[in-house]
């Protein structure tokens, strides 16, 4: 069955404390990873895809990177402007929306 | 190029009401999919709609129906609605099988 775990639930960190977040996932014939950003109330923002082992994406402070079993997203000197939930959902072959997984997110908050 | 507008943005509705909630797509986007959003389910697949046919159904009862129109915007309906129906109700559009989805701001259902 395809699914996905994002890892830690939460995630607190001093301004400047780099990390990482972590998104496993099990699916067959992955047809893109995509990462997203959501704040409080709002609807999530679209940041990354990526579609095979290896590759590599960055915006700002952001830097996601995937391997056939996992996506992590680095967060490197992160602001608080930072701290939001970040969403990772996986795309097998069907390319129906309805076919695309999410995991519960990651919760980070930086602390000024 | 605007981005995917949902209206109402909030609304207050009592137990056996019926709420509409509309949805406006980026300019050329002819997909749209519906989630609901909760704190202890997450993000929930309603529907996805494509050139006005509906493609797939999410596992939710049939008190919650949609519709696409031919200029692809889209509206969903909960009718007899239950405290459970409290929720961030979100729209999202693509590009014809791509897996990027563009999220509106969503619309925030409360149930009394």
């Amino acid at each position: 069955e395809d699914q996905v775990t994002q890892s830690p639930e939460a995630l607190r960190l001093q301004e400047g404390e780099s990390s990482s977040l972590n998104c496993s996932y099990t699916v067959s014939g992955l047809r893109g990873l995509f990462w997203y950003r959501q704040d409080p109330g709002k609807g999530p923002e679209f940041l990354f895809t990526l579609y095979s082992a290896g590759e590599e994406k960055e915006k700002e402070r952001l830097k996601a990177t995937l391997t056939k079993k996992e996506s992590f997203l680095h967060i490197t000197a992160p602001k608080p402007e930072d701290s939001a939930t970040y969403l990772c959902a996986v795309q097998g072959p069907d390319s129906s929306a309805s076919k695309i997984i999410f995991g519960s997110g990651t919760r980070l908050s930086i602390r000024p | 190029k605007a981005g995917v507008t949902q209206t109402p943005r909030y609304l207050i509705k009592t137990r056996g009401q019926q709420v509409t909630l509309s949805c406006s797509p980026i300019s050329g986007h002819r997909s749209v999919s519906w989630y609901q959003q909760t704190p202890g389910q997450g993000l929930q697949f309603l529907f996805e709609y494509f050139s006005e046919t509906q493609r797939n159904k999410g596992n939710f009862p049939g008190r919650f129906s949609g519709r696409q129109f031919s200029n692809s915007r889209s509206e969903m309906n909960v009718s007899t609605l239950e405290l459970g129906d409290s929720a961030l109700y979100l729209c999202a559009s693509s590009f014809a099988g791509r897996g990027e989805l563009f999220f509106g701001e969503g619309s925030r259902l409360t149930v009394l």
